[in-house]
């Protein structure tokens, strides 16, 4: 097992265009977290999924943002009509939950550039 | 905003010093922890402290938690340049499995 693995490590569009990043977490975990970290600021929470089902969403989060995780393994965010405040690093996380087991595992990140 | 606020916002020391960083928060709590981040990459766990604890050790950090205050502080003692990096703190809120970061210390450590 690798850790939580991210793609693209990159990803440069323009306003407008829809991206679709991928977080693959580590195999066991059923708790999985999606934040969004701009320079000089702490993560911020967007969403997190238990199993498949999301159970909260951040209210800070646009109409134009969706997440999945279908069959509870690897999850996607989808960012719809993209605009340059959208320009961040999008982290992923999971955690198996429970005791000792409640930290977070980050992947590296998915840069997005938005011009 | 929804994250919690952390100070000092950046560090400067001399290796083999001492680092201690504060960090608050707004709600209830299960447990606080801390995180490291290197420049352009994901975050680390370094330590959890749980709401019904007061103060835990692991290697050359020390943590603290003040639940009355809705503090925390890290300490990190015989500083090294490889401690150079981000820190943040990140409380999860009682009742959910919902983690809110800190805004973050930046620590440089010069050799």
């Amino acid at each position: 097992d690798t850790g939580v693995s991210q793609n693209p490590r990159h990803k440069i569009t323009k306003r407008g265009q829809n991206v679709t990043f991928r977080c693959d977490p580590i195999s066991e975990h059923n708790r999985l977290y999606w934040y969004r970290q701009t320079l000089g600021q702490g993560p911020e929470f967007l969403t997190y999924f238990q199993n498949e089902a999301q159970l909260e969403k951040s209210r800070l989060l646009s109409d134009r943002f969706s997440a999945e995780r279908p069959k509870g393994s690897f999850s996607t965010l989808e960012i719809q009509r993209t605009e340059q405040g959208d320009s961040a690093m999008y982290l992923c996380a999971s955690s198996l939950g429970g005791g000792t087991n409640e930290k977070l595992l980050f992947g590296s990140g998915t840069q997005l550039s938005v011009l | 905003s929804q994250q919690g606020e952390e100070d000092p916002q950046a560090l400067s020391i001399q290796e083999g010093e001492n680092a201690t960083m504060n960090c608050s928060y707004k709600t209830s709590i299960n447990n606080l922890q801390w995180y490291r981040q290197n420049s352009g990459r994901g975050l680390v766990h370094l330590i959890l402290i749980r709401s019904n604890e007061r103060e835990k050790h692991s290697g050359r950090l020390r943590v603290t938690l003040d639940t009355s205050k809705k503090s925390s502080s890290l300490l990190i003692t015989a500083s090294r340049a490889a401690d150079t990096a981000s820190y943040f703190c990140a409380s999860v809120t009682s009742g959910t499995y919902k983690y809110i970061f800190g805004t973050g210390t930046r620590l440089k450590v010069l050799a």
